[in-house]
């Protein structure tokens, strides 16, 4: 089935220890979306790609960061994480084009704690 | 600019009961709405959306939802709750300019046998 996978699905991380967490999809969408989710709170979205053109939320931290090396793959980088960032994050995607809406189709997420 | 707007942060059923979940938008165009729900440690599964058409949407795990231009709302019933059926359910709506998902708060569902 075509799916959106999230590796690991759980992470442990020192404070300040960098931490990358790996998004991969096989539905060949253009978009891809990763989100961070507190306890009880809906999805704040981090950042998005159509494509390979990056797209920062005004309000994200510069502590994290993404890189999207092909279609298929999209990583979120924690430089330096704090312990304000142990939440869930979440990637999706969409597909093309533009402007038209499609719902998003998101991944099991990946758990960060940081101790 | 859109908002969504979820009345009720948990709602609590008996298994049988009728399912009702409450959400409210505000959009100056013709709004694409969307409810997905997500289980503990899970990542976000769509139910069922409206785009255009029919007003009266049916979803998976016989869930449904009705759009109500005149009343801003779209929400989210079954008619027999289940136990599978406690999660978090949210409700959001497509910004048409964006392309970006703006969510509700979220409406936990708990389920008592």
């Amino acid at each position: 089935d075509a799916m959106v996978i999230q590796n690991p699905r759980y992470q442990v991380t020192q404070f300040g220890k960098p931490v990358t967490l790996s998004c991969s999809q096989t539905l060949n969408h253009n978009v891809m979306y990763w989100y961070q989710q507190k306890s009880s709170q809906a999805p704040k979205l981090l950042f998005h790609y159509y494509d390979k053109d990056f797209n920062n939320e005004a309000d994200t931290p510069d502590n994290f960061q993404s890189r999207r090396p092909n279609t298929s793959f999209c990583f979120l980088d924690i430089r330096s994480p704090g312990l304000g960032d142990a939440a869930m994050y979440l990637c999706a995607t969409s597909p093309f084009p533009r402007g038209q809406r499609y719902e998003q189709y998101f991944g099991p997420g990946t758990r960060l704690t940081v101790t | 600019a859109q908002s969504v707007t979820q009345l009720g942060s948990h709602v609590s059923v008996s298994e049988g009961a009728l399912v009702l979940l409450r959400c409210n938008y505000s959009s100056s165009v013709p709004p694409y709405l969307f409810w997905y729900v997500q289980y503990p440690n899970q990542g976000l599964q769509l139910l069922l959306k409206y785009t255009t058409g029919a007003t009266l949407v049916k979803g998976i795990n016989g869930f449904e939802a009705e759009f109500k231009k005149s009343e801003t709302s779209f929400h989210l019933t079954k008619p027999s709750a289940h136990m599978s059926d406690a999660a978090e359910y949210f409700c959001a709506v497509s910004d048409r300019n964006t392309d970006k998902l703006i969510f509700g708060t979220g409406t936990r569902l708990q389920v008592f046998p």
